[in-house]
């Protein structure tokens, strides 16, 4: 199986200001069609995760365009550019390549 | 609106049987996988199964595989998780979500069915 690794565990942010979240994967996630199939969801308090990024970078239907995902191969980042109080919860990242599907730990983001 | 509603939460005891649901709407649902995702209770996400309604072709996370039986029935646009005999460490929410294409995300999720399984 791939293993999806995430740092931090935990971040606490002050409102308005950026965060990052790592991802690493065990394995490439660069199909032999050229994408790379890497995902991030946001799981609010209480609420089924949500699909946030596709393929790295694009944002799904609906996601403020303050969420920016990057990465190659290996290793990828999910950054929010200015934190608000509604993007609390855990964010999970996603290997779709292998079709055993695996999620990263889990990050937990909270105010300051 | 695509739309995927789970059937309520369960109060089990070990060794009994239980049959989810989780039933799709706004969408064709012979056309796209529905997969099963297991959260322990405080703990991250974990792929349990898939299944395309359409042909009920179905594959299993090895962790899974024998555990628990995915099946569908496309007639009424529900897709289901099954349990012939529960163990306390199969407390957890579950939830169903759509994958969007082959290859793509789980883009909509259901609500989740909490299990809980205590003597």
């Amino acid at each position: 199986d791939i293993v999806m690794t995430q740092t931090p565990l935990s971040l606490s942010v002050t409102p308005g200001q950026p965060a990052s979240i790592s991802c690493k994967s065990s394995q490439s996630l660069l199909h032999s069609d050229g994408k790379t199939y890497l995902y991030w969801y946001l799981q609010k308090p209480g609420q089924s995760p949500q699909l946030l990024i596709y393929e790295v970078s694009s944002r799904f239907s609906g996601v403020p365009d303050r969420f920016s995902g990057s990465g190659s191969g290996t290793d990828f980042t999910l950054k929010i550019s200015r934190v608000e109080a509604e993007d609390v919860g855990v964010y999970y990242c996603m290997q779709g390549i292998h079709l055993l599907w695996t999620f990263g730990q889990g990050t937990k983001v909270e105010i300051k | 609106e695509v739309q995927l509603v789970q059937s309520g939460a369960e109060v089990k005891k070990p060794g009994e049987s239980l049959k989810i649901s989780c039933k799709g709407s706004g969408y064709s649902f012979t056309s796209y996988w529905i997969g099963w995702v297991r959260q322990m209770p405080g703990k991250g996400l974990e792929w349990m199964g898939i299944i395309y309604p359409g042909d009920s072709d179905t594959r299993y996370s090895p962790s899974f595989q024998g555990q628990v039986t995915i099946s569908a029935d496309k007639s009424i646009s529900t897709a289901y998780l099954q349990w012939s005999s529960l163990k306390a460490s199969d407390t957890a929410m579950y939830y169903c979500a759509r994958l969007g294409g082959w290859l793509q995300p789980f883009d909509y999720w259901g609500q989740g069915t909490l299990v809980t399984v205590s003597s």
